[in-house]
């Protein structure tokens, strides 16, 4: 069975600065997507950036990247230039490929404090 | 805008009764997932469905059934509900994945039960 592991329940980071949330993952299959979302306190689960496992290449959306590390199975999500609208709870979610259901397994979730 | 509209942000119900949650999505997906969002535990999927009239048992079924009679809707019932279904609700949905693609999902903005 796949499992999705954060190990950082809460991190905090100044304004302007960089921050990287770290995100484990198991599995034995080589056909996978990873994702991050972030969940506001409104609510609403966004997604930041997705990253397909045989593309080598790490994903880059804004001042969102991810360090893909598929040999160790790590999947870290890096946002420079924080600012106070990251503030939010952040998960890493992991699908298989040769899925039919689209089924998406997600870690506990790491809060992000962007300080002022 | 593309939407999955949960019909309550927040719920009370009492012990016992019979909970049912809404969610409707205007995107034309055919998978439709209710995961619950408990802190330090991430997001677990109660049920999914794949296309109207079917479902599938997720990691945590147990007191909970569902049910989608349209494409569109896709109800979460507690039969009886208990004081350990107080929690997060989160309805999401995506296209079935096509030929290994991960899409990832669109969700709603979730649904806060609380049983006293």
């Amino acid at each position: 069975a796949q499992t999705v592991t954060q190990s950082q329940p809460e991190m905090s980071v100044q304004e302007a600065e960089t921050v990287t949330l770290s995100c484990t993952y198991d599995t034995s299959e080589n056909n996978y997507y990873l994702f991050w979302y972030k969940q506001p306190p409104s609510r609403q689960m966004i997604l930041v950036i997705r990253q397909e496992a045989y593309k080598q290449q790490n994903a880059t959306e804004n001042r969102f990247s991810v360090n893909f590390q598929k040999a160790a199975k790590s999947f870290s999500l890096k946002i420079s230039d924080s600012q106070l609208g990251d503030t939010a709870m952040y998960f890493c979610a992991f699908c298989l490929g040769a899925s039919n259901t689209g089924k998406l397994i997600f870690g506990q979730g790491t809060t992000l404090q962007v300080k002022p | 805008d593309v939407k999955v509209t949960q019909s309550s942000r927040y719920l009370v119900k009492r012990t016992g009764e019979k909970v049912f949650l809404e969610c409707v999505q205007d995107m034309d997906h055919e998978n439709m997932f209710w995961y619950r969002q408990d802190p330090g535990l991430g997001l677990r999927l109660i049920y999914f469905s794949y296309d109207v009239k079917m479902k599938e048992k997720g990691d945590i079924p147990e007191g909970y059934s569902v049910s989608r009679e349209k494409k569109e809707r896709f109800s979460l019932i507690l039969e009886s509900a208990s004081t350990n279904q107080t929690s997060m609700y989160l309805c999401a949905s995506s296209f079935l994945p096509a030929g290994g693609v991960g899409y990832g999902y669109t969700f709603g903005s979730g649904t806060r039960l609380t049983v006293v």
